[in-house]
């Protein structure tokens, strides 16, 4: 069964620290790798989306790394603020136009000023 | 705008009332999705839509029931045989059904007393 794994399932740190968020998957065959932010009490928002073939992608302070062979991937956030506060969600995505997302249970990040 | 509206944002009923959650989307895109999400926990899938007038049930269908019949439009109904429908519900639509980014509604919370 195609599984979607985070941890930790939550964090606290301070604000301006730095933090990473992981990753792994069982879902086969792979197509892509996105991670979301969820405010609280909104839909989640798409921040990056990994492909095979990448390794690394970024987005502002939002950094994401895929390693295909291990199937691990990792969300770094560098220099927290206020508004990081939120749920990270790993959704991972088979190839063909019919493949449903398999959704991670998402990471809930606190920043305390 | 193109995007993704639910309606209403907060919903209440009575035990034993059906009730309809809206979803409209003016982003062209032929695939729908609604998704459960409760405290702690991940999105879990209802029902999906990859074209007008066809639907698939998810991994948790029993209790509720969809409709499709535009494609802007994808209402869910919450019948009295939904044993815990207290929930967060969110709303998606995409270009494919696969691979492509999900666009998210800011979700319906429902509470049934």
């Amino acid at each position: 069964k195609n599984q979607v794994e985070q941890s930790p399932q939550s964090l606290i740190i301070l604000e301006g620290k730095n933090c990473t968020l992981q990753c792994n998957y069982t879902v086969s065959p792979f197509s892509n790798l996105r991670w979301y932010k969820q405010d609280t009490g909104r839909g989640p928002v798409s921040l990056t989306i990994m492909t095979f073939s990448e390794n690394t992608k970024s987005n502002g302070r939002y950094t994401a790394t895929l390693d295909a062979d291990t199937k691990q991937s990792s969300l770094h956030i560098t220099a927290s603020q206020l508004s990081d506060s939120a749920s990270y969600i790993c959704v991972v995505s088979g190839p063909g136009g019919s493949y449903i997302p398999t959704f991670g249970r998402g990471t809930s990040l606190i920043v305390h000023p | 705008d193109g995007g993704i509206t639910q309606s209403p944002k907060y919903l209440f009923r009575k035990e034993g009332q059906n009730v309809t959650l809206s979803c409209e989307q003016n982003l062209n895109h032929d695939a729908m999705y609604w998704y459960r999400q409760d405290p702690g926990q991940g999105l879990r899938l209802i029902y999906y839509s990859q074209i007008v007038n066809d639907f698939q049930k998810g991994d948790i269908a029993e209790g509720y029931s969809v409709s499709r019949e535009k494609k802007e439009s994808f209402p869910l109904t919450v019948t009295s045989a939904q044993k815990n429908p207290t929930a967060f519900y969110l709303c998606a639509s995409s270009v494919t059904g696969g691979g492509s980014p999900l666009h998210f509604g800011n979700g319906t919370r429902l509470t049934v007393t």
